[in-house]
């Protein structure tokens, strides 16, 4: 089966810099997605990646390496909006570009 | 982005009855579209594929016959809750797959099931 794992909850300040990792055992790999979801809506794309390397957009960051299964999220200059669920997910080869989502990240920024 | 629609947003019906959600994509083509269901402080599950003028494809554990799923035109999948029970209420999803160069799924608002 696939596997795909991400802390539960974190908690981080205002203005700070926050790491969500994810990590991923799935039979066949075509690339990783985040997504960022607020409690009862939809969730909406962060970034994507497909090679090994790290992808900058704004206060979002994304990293990714393959051999390691290991993707993580980092979001910088935390505000208080930033408070979501995140949600790791991967495309499988073959999979008819399906996405099998990970556990989800619950973050809370504070004050 | 591409924008996609559902209707209705929320909806409460009584054990025994069936539902139909619709999901739309506004702005663009898809031939292929997800449903998902997202129980309380859960990931999304993929519930199945629906692809436009074919059967869809259900994943494991899944009903067909209770889940069923017309996917009729480029914009429009519907999901038809049958013979609804309380453990069918949840959070359903749908998404449409956009095209290249990474397939983004682009998502609906969601719709609030609640059987009594």
């Amino acid at each position: 089966g696939q596997n795909i794992d991400q802390p539960t909850e974190m908690t981080a300040t205002e203005g700070a810099i926050v790491q969500i990792n994810c990590t991923y055992q799935t039979s066949g790999f075509n690339g990783l997605f985040w997504y960022q979801q607020h409690a009862g809506e939809a969730p909406t794309f962060l970034s994507y990646n497909v090679l090994d390397g790290l992808e900058e957009k704004g206060r979002f960051s994304s990293f990714l390496s393959r051999s390691k299964g290991y993707s993580y999220l980092l979001l910088k200059e935390l505000q208080m909006k930033d408070s979501a669920s995140y949600l790791c997910a991967v495309s499988l080869t073959g999979g008819g570009n399906k996405l099998t989502f990970g556990t989800g990240t619950q973050l809370k920024v504070e004050l | 982005g591409a924008v996609v629609s559902q209707h209705p947003s929320w909806v409460i019906c009584k054990s025994g009855t069936s539902v139909k959600i619709e999901c739309r994509s506004l702005d663009f083509q898809a031939t292929t579209m997800f449903w998902y269901r997202q129980f309380p402080k859960q990931s999304l599950m993929l519930m199945a594929t629906s692809n436009e003028g074919s059967k869809a494809t259900y994943e494991q554990g899944v009903e067909k016959d209770k889940f069923l799923i017309n996917h009729a035109s480029l914009t429009l999948s519907t999901l038809t809750v049958t013979s609804a029970h309380p453990e069918d209420s949840s959070f359903y999803i749908c998404s449409a797959l956009g095209r290249l160069p990474i397939y983004e799924q682009y998502f609906g608002p969601g719709t609030r099931l609640t059987v009594t």
